[in-house]
């Protein structure tokens, strides 16, 4: 158990339609990262927020957003779904900003996300 | 981000130890070498890290070539619970190394 905790496990819904992920990090870590993993590009980095504020982007659709609250659990909201957007979310947090090198990352056990 | 570059796949016998090779030849020299796992139907975990000498902590070693260009992952002794794709990953100390950039990694399967 990373400590790291996502809800929910799984999700299906139709596409258009728009979905919430919820991510709660590992008690005392102030960074969540956002990863997409699916089977043609493999886990992908979305979106980084440390202490509240977005700190770094990546390859996140304009249609996906993020925000980390002042609890810092963190919400990954996913709208106008598609078929391709099918795929699981893993949430990972860590003690600081990431700009260390060694800073080890604590996955969640992910959402799985099915768009009918 | 530096490229690594790993087998896709690799078979051990349980209780053997297993040697998981990474490529990295454009290496610079302010990057660590990572190493997560991923078990199946779970997220990426933590393994192991290690700039220029060789580490050690309770899952693995990790064995880092004098050139840096390439290293090895070693599990002392193979269980079934160990079955898992290795990623190889670098990290910069400087710039924008807040990210984990996976590859494909290795596929490792343990036989019972």
């Amino acid at each position: 158990d990373s400590g790291v905790t996502q809800t929910p496990k799984h999700l299906i819904t139709a596409t258009g339609q728009r979905v919430t992920l919820r991510c709660s990090p590992r008690s005392g870590d102030l960074s969540v990262y956002w990863y997409q993993q699916s089977l043609d590009q493999g886990l992908q980095f979305l979106i980084q927020y440390y202490n509240g504020e977005e700190r770094a982007k990546g390859n996140i659709l304009e249609r996906f957003s993020a925000q980390q609250f002042p609890d810092l659990h963190s919400e990954l909201n996913l709208s106008s779904l598609e078929l391709g957007d099918s795929a699981l979310y893993f949430c990972a947090s860590s003690v600081e900003g990431g700009r260390d090198p060694y800073n080890e990352q604590f996955f969640g056990p992910g959402t799985r996300l099915t768009v009918l | 981000d530096a490229k690594t570059t790993q087998p896709n796949s690799m078979e051990s016998n349980e209780e053997e130890p297993v040697h998981l090779p990474c490529n990295h030849s454009t290496i610079s020299g302010t990057d660590y070498i990572h190493w997560y796992r991923q078990l199946p139907s779970q997220g990426p975990e933590y393994v192991i890290h290690g700039l220029t000498s060789n580490v050690n902590n309770r899952m693995a070693s990790l064995a880092i070539a004098e050139d840096r260009k390439s290293s090895t992952l070693i599990l002392h002794r193979a269980t079934l619970r160990d079955a898992a794709v290795y990623y190889c990953i670098l990290k910069n100390s400087g710039g924008s190394n807040y990210k984990l950039t996976f590859g494909k990694g290795t596929l490792l399967t343990v036989n019972p």
